[in-house]
This record gives structure tokens, sequence and C-alpha cells, in this order.
């Protein structure tokens, strides 16, 4: 099955610096790559997704990029603010070629430091 | 138009007895799935289900465990027999039939419920 790893899995930036999360996936047939924040007791929410036939997509300050020839794809958060402090997760699934279920890193643990 | 529902929220067992979780997947969805997190971990699959069929389980522990969703009503996690490492949040999610035009553009989006917290004293 799939298997998706994550780093680093704890990060730490200056206010209004850049942070970048690194995930690689091991299924080659895996089309569909979404980053979920979870802020602490809270449920995880979707923040940008990628299908496999895009190779960036940016959403003002959150932007995703995907190597699928390497398999591995990145979350970049530019200008961040103290509000990204959460856990921050990427998944791996494979739309509509069958089983659907989105398989998750062990997530980053972002910092902002004021 | 609601999210993802789930209950109870919190829930405390003693050892031994079963807990029950329920959701109830956004309008229009069709497939649900189960996740649980240990504290300061990830999302581990469980389960994933579409309307009176088990999709893949794989990931659900092979005693113990099971779920369910029924034609009507929310689908069902079932814990029998609780231990102490049970203790979880247990979140459900839902994503829209395939192809529909709502995720065309994305993939299969899937939307998480708030959790249900379980403790097992």
């Amino acid at each position: 099955g799939e298997n998706v790893e994550q780093h680093p899995s704890t990060l730490s930036v200056q206010e209004g610096d850049s942070a970048v999360i690194k995930c690689t996936y091991s299924d080659s047939a895996s089309n569909y790559f979404p980053w979920y924040k979870q802020e602490l007791g809270k449920r995880p929410q979707l923040i940008i997704d990628i299908r496999s036939n895009v190779g960036e997509k940016k959403d003002q300050r959150i932007a995703v990029t995907l190597n699928k020839t390497a398999k591995h794809f990145s979350l970049h958060i530019t200008e961040t603010q103290p509000e990204d402090s959460a856990v921050y997760f990427c998944a791996a699934s494979k739309y509509l070629l069958g089983n659907e279920k989105l398989t998750f890193g062990t997530g980053t643990r972002l910092t902002i430091i004021p | 138009n609601a999210g993802v529902m789930q209950n109870p929220r919190h829930l405390v067992r003693r050892r031994g007895q079963e807990a029950r979780l329920r959701c109830s997947p956004m309008k229009g969805h069709s497939h649900v799935y189960w996740y649980r997190q240990l504290p300061e971990e990830g999302l581990k699959f469980m389960v994933y289900l579409q309307k009176e069929n088990i999709i893949d389980e794989s990931g659900m522990p092979k005693e113990r465990f099971s779920a369910e969703f029924p034609k009507e009503g929310p689908s069902i996690l079932r814990i029998q027999q609780v231990v102490r490492g049970d203790s979880a949040a247990y979140f459900c999610a839902s994503s829209p039939p395939r192809g529909s035009g709502r995720d065309k553009a994305a993939g299969n989006t899937i939307y998480f419920g708030e959790g249900s917290w379980l403790t097992v004293v």
C-alpha cells in the first residue's frame, strides 16, 4: 500500500519568514495530494490540494509543488504569521482509480516565533 | 450546509465496556472514512465505507472493532471490550460521489468532522 513520509516533524520559523514542509510517497499511481492544517483539539482542515497533472498551485501565501518523477511534494508558506502555528499533514490518494482513501504523513508541528 | 457531524464529542468508558461512535456525512456525500489519532501522533486510516458496503478495512484491528454505514442513518464505529490503548480521537470524514461536478477540479476532497474523543479509564 501507499506510504507517505513527511519532514521535518517540527519546524520553528520567525514571523514573516517562509516555511517549507516536504513529503514523499511510494505509490506511483497516487494522483491527488492534499494538505491539512490541524490546530490543537480541532479537526484537520484542508488548506490546499493538487492533482498529479499540475506541477504547482498557489493560494495567497500558500503554495504546493509536486515532482511526480521523484514522487515528492512540498508545502510552502510565505510571510508566516502567528496564526499559521499548527500541525500540518500531507496526504496522498488515487482519485478515480478505485480505493480513494487518504494516506497521511506523520505531521509537522509548525511554530511561528513572534 | 451542515458539515460532517460526529457524536458524542467526548466519551468515557471503563475497560471492558463498549463504545459506539456515530458519524453523519455531509449532505450529498456517499463515502465515509474513519481515522484514529493518538495523542501527539498522526491520522491513521481505519476503514472506508460507502452505503451498505465496506470498501477498505485494512486499518481496522482484527478484533473488537467494527464499522457500518447502513442505507439509512449514520455510520457507526463500534469498539467492544475497550482497553486503555483505545483512548484516542476518532475522526470521521466524508467525500462526495466520484466524479461529482463539485470536485472535478481537485480530487476526492474529504472533509473531517470535529472528532470523538474516547477516554478509557
